[in-house]
């Protein structure tokens, strides 16, 4: 079945550690999209990549980092220097021309 | 600059229509949209219309675009207990061509029986 994975489910983070989301796409799109969803508010768009090996940040990108060196995967670092990491984070997709699709989301914690 | 502004509680009895509202303030958005987001779940894409349509039907769901206004709207009709969730208002950014969206805070939809 075509659709947006987000793995893993649950994730915890020690201080001062690295951790990566995955997001995969077997849509054929070409646009992703991470967003950071806090009780309460909306999604707020951390990086976004129009295309392979280009990405640019979006609102609040301070303490992420993303690569794009495949059209399917766009992971996303949650580095040490994000000092509020705890969020639920999801990831989107989107065609030409087309609505953003969504993956099932990690919830990050901290340990 | 942009904003998408909603109201965060909404509730309704079983068998009730729902109406969720959503102001929004880019009037050169292209698109508006509307997600259902259940506990723990990404977000569905249930609906969107396009800035030039008033008005757009989809089974149970209406959105009505008021377009002078920036407001939009989100009808659901004979409401159901499976209906609860966290509805979600978006605009595409509607200076760029990036596909990026900006989200209202989400109205929890509470449907009792």
């Amino acid at each position: 079945d075509g659709g947006i994975t987000q793995s893993p489910k649950y994730l915890f983070r020690k201080e001062g550690q690295n951790v990566t989301l995955s997001c995969e796409q077997n849509l054929n799109h070409d646009a992703m999209y991470w967003y950071r969803q806090d009780p309460g508010q909306g999604l707020r768009l951390i990086y976004y990549s129009q295309i392979v090996n280009d990405f640019q940040k979006g609102d609040i990108a301070e303490g992420y980092s993303v690569s794009r060196e495949k059209k399917e995967s766009f992971p996303l670092t949650v580095t040490s220097a994000q000092k509020n990491p705890t969020a639920f984070y999801l990831c989107a997709s989107r065609g030409e021309g087309q609505p953003q699709h969504f993956g099932d989301g990690t919830r990050l914690s901290i340990l | 600059g942009e904003d998408v502004e909603q109201s965060l509680f909404l509730s309704v009895r079983e068998g009730d229509s729902s109406v969720i509202n959503c102001t929004y303030t880019d009037s050169s958005s292209t698109y508006l949209y509307w997600y259902k987001q259940e506990p723990g779940a990404g977000l569905q894409l249930l609906t969107y219309i396009f800035s030039n349509m008033d008005m757009k039907q989809d089974q149970r769901l209406t959105v009505l675009l008021n377009k002078k206004d920036k407001h939009l709207s989100l009808r659901i009709a004979d409401t159901q207990t499976g209906d609860s969730a966290i509805y979600f208002c978006a605009e595409s950014h509607g200076s760029s061509n990036t596909g990026k969206l900006i989200f209202g805070q989400g109205t929890t939809l509470q449907v009792k029986p």
